[in-house]
């Protein structure tokens, strides 16, 4: 497994079309996160999933924004009737989380520990 | 409402300084700290995961401390190379579902 990969890189859209982006992560990996980075800005937090549960929505979520995980495996962030201010670089995230491994098997010592992606940089015109 | 800030904003240094980086976060009930580098238009790479329990971690040239009572963290570069030029950034996790980032520490070392 070479890591946490995205996909497109980039996307160009016009104003009020719909974009949806997609998000492969660590294959062990329980916890699935989203982010949205600005230029000089630090990301900022999504949501995020266990497994296939989504836990967590940040009210920067509006309602043209859905995130899923059907299977607990990829997931994908759709952004519907798309504006100028979503524009952005779009970052998924991959993390172990819990005392324990999978199985039960021993302490891991990254567990919790965040691996990104490479992001997708959407613009909108 | 929990922050973190790093300051300063940008550092420029020569190659071959010693150097630290600041993050201050404003609620010491912290889950982990993690500190990440970033190259322009990439994404984030790990570099040190702090759990609560711990005061330190050390990879390499690197070394990251944490002091939750005062609610700051420090990720210090030995002897620093051209390659380290990044933007370095802090993530708290306040608990199980909050994460928060700083706006990041701009780093040049000149050659």
């Amino acid at each position: 497994d070479t890591g946490v990969s995205q996909d497109p890189r980039h996307k160009i859209t016009k104003r009020g079309q719909n974009v949806t982006f997609r998000c492969d992560p660590i294959s062990e990996h329980n916890r699935l996160y989203w982010y949205r980075q600005t230029l000089g800005q630090g990301p900022e937090f999504l949501t995020y999933f266990q497994n296939e549960a989504q836990l967590e929505k940040s009210r920067l979520l509006s309602d043209r924004f859905s995130a899923e995980r059907p299977k607990g495996s990829f997931s994908t962030l759709e952004i519907q009737r798309t504006e100028q201010g979503d524009s952005a670089m779009y970052l998924c995230a991959s993390s172990l989380e819990g005392l324990r491994g999978l199985a039960g098997g021993p302490i891991k010592s990254s567990y919790n520990e965040q691996f990104f992606g490479p992001g997708t940089r959407l613009t909108v015109l | 409402k929990q922050e973190v800030t790093q300051i300063p904003a940008a550092l420029s240094v020569p190659e071959g300084e010693n150097l630290v980086l600041n993050c201050s976060f404003t609620d010491s009930a912290i889950y982990n700290l993690q500190w990440f580098r970033q190259d322009p238009g990439k994404g984030l790479t790990s570099l040190l995961l702090i759990q609560s329990s711990q005061r330190e971690q050390t990879s390499g040239r690197l070394n990251a401390s944490l002091d939750k009572s005062s609610g700051r963290s420090t990720l210090y570069i030995a002897a620093s190379q051209p390659g380290d030029s990044a933007t370095y950034l802090c993530a708290v996790r306040f608990s199980r579902n909050q994460f928060y980032f700083g706006t990041g520490t701009s780093l040049t070392v000149i050659p």
